[in-house]
């Protein structure tokens, strides 16, 4: 069974960098597109980024100047990396596998539990 | 990129019928038949319900279905149970190898 499951740092100072990495189980990561997306205490989901094997990505435009994500097809995982962070990048953050599902729509199928992020000094 | 707009919450009994709105643009919902719906239980991962706006992925149940009309699509959920109670958030594809979510909808099972 696919499973992702989110790590890193629960606690980031402001003005730091917010750095995670998704592990994927069960599936090569060099196979989809991998995406993150984050949700801030009491809001939606809000999409974040993508990255396929390949490493090309693609970015949400309210965050692709503080933006990096990476990956590592030897260990199976990718990574996020947020800088210059403050208390608005307080959030649980997923990752989640962007799947083709044909007729051109691609979706999140698969997601990690979550990981809470909180910013604060 | 705004987010979609959602109720905030909704409430049916079991046995009843919801539905749950999901307010875009001509930008997304309006231009692409690209809407996706998560559930979500507190703690676990969400799940993907339907995506392309009416299609079930394998093992979903056919109680969970979706519509589109305009900039608006929505989410049916008919004989309510009580495992039904659940945030849900829509999903948008908007163009340019992007996403855009709702605000999220807490459903309870009276």
């Amino acid at each position: 069974q696919v499973q992702l499951q989110e790590s890193g740092p629960g606690l980031v100072k402001p003005s730091e960098t917010l750095s995670l990495t998704c592990t994927v189980s069960d599936v090569s990561i060099s196979t989809y597109y991998w995406s993150w997306i984050r949700q801030p205490p009491g809001k939606g989901l809000e999409w974040i980024g993508y990255i396929f094997y390949s490493g090309s990505t693609k970015y949400n435009p309210s965050l692709k100047s503080r933006l990096t994500i990476s990956i590592d097809t030897p260990k199976n995982q990718f990574s996020l990396r947020l800088n210059s962070v403050t208390a608005a990048d307080t959030a649980v953050y997923y990752c989640a596998r962007l799947y083709y599902f044909g007729s051109g729509s691609h979706d999140f199928d698969l997601w990690g539990q979550g990981t809470l992020v909180t910013v604060s000094s | 990129q705004s987010a979609l707009t959602q109720p905030a919450s909704v409430s049916g009994s079991p046995g009843q019928s919801i539905t749950i709105s999901c307010t875009g643009t001509s930008s997304d919902v309006g231009s692409y038949n690209f809407v996706s719906w998560y559930q979500h239980h507190p703690g676990k991962a969400p799940q993907l319900i339907i995506y392309e706006g009416t299609e079930r992925p394998s093992g979903v149940s056919h109680r969970f279905s979706g519509s589109k009309s305009g900039n608006t699509a929505s989410l049916t959920i008919s004989g309510l149970q009580a495992e039904d109670e659940a945030d849900y958030s829509c999903c948008s594809y908007a163009g340019s190898s992007t996403w855009v979510f709702g605000g999220g909808t807490r459903l309870t099972v009276l």
